[in-house]
Parts: structure tokens; sequence; C-alpha cells
């Protein structure tokens, strides 16, 4: 069974660097054709796609973010990382990492997610 | 970036009752489509994969059909705890996209 676990600050101050580390159990974050993804959801409001990285370390960002987003492996420790640069209060959302798999080179959604984890963004 | 618009905007429904969910893209996805559930508090949980696919534990109530630009999610016969917003999602093309989700509440 593979689960995911968000971590990280609940509150960062405006012009500051968002960084939140997804912590895997049962999988490995370099391995099985997986696409590591963070997805956010600002209070009361639908999903938005951030970006993955794949077992091999490649990385695709939402253009919308991609200038203030970097998403990397930590390998030794399993996990996966999300910072966003230069925060404003926009960017307060619960913060999801999800695993985005392809068996047998068959997309399977998004699954599992994470409990999901709220950053405010507040001076 | 495709567009994915989901009506109605809110469904109001009894237990017992058949509830079908539209997702409309603007331009073709292929099958590249998802479903999810989200119930107040907590995450997500994937419900229909590749349009019409379902997701390890979900119940057979749970059906998707669709393909290119037009999907439909049904609940066959809707129980207490189907009541709950859901969003699809495609992957045809970056960046993926969610629909801004429909409310299935009780009438």
């Amino acid at each position: 069974q593979v689960v995911l676990q968000e971590s990280g600050p609940g509150l960062v101050k405006p012009s500051e660097t968002l960084s939140l580390t997804c912590t895997v159990s049962g999988a490995s974050v370099t391995s099985g054709y997986n696409y590591w993804t963070w997805i956010r959801q600002p209070p009361g409001k639908g999903l938005e796609w951030i970006g993955y990285i794949f077992d091999s370390g490649s990385t695709k960002y939402n253009p919308s973010l991609e200038s203030r987003v970097t998403i990397s492996h930590d390998t030794p420790n399993n996990r996966f990382s999300l910072n966003l640069r230069s925060v404003t209060p926009a960017d307060t959302a619960v913060y999801y990492c999800a695993r985005e798999a392809w068996y047998s080179s068959t997309w399977r959604g998004f699954d599992p997610w994470g409990q999901g984890t709220l950053v405010t963004v507040s001076s | 970036e495709i567009v994915l618009t989901q009506s109605p905007v809110t469904l109001s429904l009894s237990p017992g009752e058949r509830a079908t969910l539209s997702c409309r893209a603007s331009q073709s996805v292929s099958t590249f489509l998802a479903w999810y559930q989200q119930k107040p508090g907590q995450a997500p949980r994937l419900l229909i994969y590749h349009a019409s696919n379902r997701a390890p534990g979900i119940p057979a109530r749970f059906s998707g059909s669709g393909s290119e630009t037009d999907f439909s999610l049904t609940i066959s016969s809707l129980e207490p705890e189907d009541f709950a917003v859901y969003y699809c999602q495609q992957r045809s093309n970056w960046p993926f996209t969610f629909g801004p989700g429909t409310k299935v509440d009780i009438k």
C-alpha cells in the first residue's frame, strides 16, 4: 500500500519561499514509472495542478507557476519536495502531494493522495 | 490550456436516486479523463480513470463514459456517503487541468 504524507510550515511570509516535503512509503520515488505530483486548492475553491517529478528526475510545471516553482527528489529519504518562491497571499491553499501511476502503459490517474497541508501566506 | 466545464454546478437529489454528472473539454482529450470525489476536509479520491475504468475499491454504482470532449459520471443509486463534490481532470495536454466541480447534495 502506497501512502503519501505532506509536511512543512503552515505559515509563510509574503515574498518568502514556501517549502513542503512529501514522504512516500510503499513505493520508491525513483522507480516504478510514477509521476510524483503537487496539486493545490485555495480555500473554498477548485484544484490546480502545480507540477510533477518523474522517477528519472525530469520535471514538468504549470506555466502559470513555472518561473517560481521547483520540484526535486530527496532520494535517501524517499521523499520529494516543492519549493515555491516569492509567495503572495494568492498562494494560500491546501497543498496535496499525489502519485500519478502508469501500469502496463495505462494511465491510472492521481492515486493515492496525501491528506493535504494548509499553507497560509501572511505577514 | 484545456478548459474543463462541469454541469450542473449543484445537483440536489435524494438517496436512492440516479445522478448523472457532465464534463466537457474545450478540445479533445481522447480518454485521458479521470473523476475524483472530495468530501469536506478530505483529499480527493480517485473514482474513475481513462474515462471509464473504476479505480480499485470503488463500488460498482459508479460508472464513467465518454471520449474526446464529452464525458459523464453516473452514480446509479445514491448512498448517503456519496454526497460530495466531484471533479473531472484531464491529462491529455500540459498543463493538466481540473474542472470546477459539481456538488451533489441532499434534496
